[in-house]
């Protein structure tokens, strides 16, 4: 499957800052997806990106996939002690396997 | 949200024994995968199964591991002699419209 890295592997957040986490391949991706993992729980699909440059919301969440289809990041703003976990980005292939990347783990200060 | 049931959800173990962990979905897909993580680690993809066969495997699902549907509904990874690094979190999941769906989790202890 299609490699993907994601930066940074952790993430220390003060409640109510930004932040942002990114997702990159050294070739060109079709889709880029993203799964969130709460502590002791099992990935959630959060979003698919599949077009160029393209920009996705929800509430305070942004999804943007680069203009070259080789990176994303996931954005979130005033971060909440319910954004604690892990975010991972992965690959669907076209016989729908997933290749996911290392993940991001969030923790929050209150 | 349509569902995937896996039982157990923790199961510990002898090094050497045989494992069986269960995957139910809630409706009759075809397309069905096994993914494991090891904690603190990224979730990897095992093998795909579909139409009651082997689609897809990697270089982790050795001969030690293999997938079934024995009657129809489950969908069963059994791993024959279990080691100690296969203590993982044991994730079934299908794939619906582009967007996968991933059970709870068969949390494998192997002592």
């Amino acid at each position: 499957g299609q490699q993907v890295m994601q930066i940074p592997q952790y993430q220390h957040v003060q409640e109510g800052e930004d932040f942002t986490t990114y997702c990159n391949s050294s070739t060109t991706l079709s889709n880029i997806q993203w799964y969130k993992q709460r502590p002791g729980g099992h990935p959630v699909f959060l979003i698919q990106l599949v077009k160029s440059g393209e920009v996705k919301k929800q509430k305070r969440l942004t999804f943007q996939f680069g203009e070259a289809k080789k990176n994303s990041s996931l954005h979130i703003t005033a971060t909440q002690t319910t954004d604690v976990g892990t975010y991972f980005c992965a690959v669907l292939s076209n016989d729908y396997k997933l290749s996911f990347g290392a993940g991001t783990t969030v923790t929050v200060r209150a | 949200e349509p569902e995937v049931t896996q039982t157990p959800s923790h199961q510990v173990t002898q090094m050497g024994q045989e494992v069986i962990l269960r995957c139910v979905p809630i409706s009759n897909h075809l397309y069905f995968y096994w993914y494991r993580q090891i904690l603190g680690q990224k979730v990897e993809f095992l093998v795909s199964f579909y139409n009651n066969e082997i689609s897809e495997k990697s270089e982790i699902f050795d001969d030690q591991f293999s997938v079934e549907r024995p009657d129809g509904s489950n969908f069963t990874l059994k791993i024959r002699s279990t080691k100690l690094e296969d203590s993982a979190m044991y994730f079934c999941a299908r794939v619906q419209d582009t967007e996968a769906f991933f059970g709870q989790g068969t949390r494998l202890t192997v002592v």
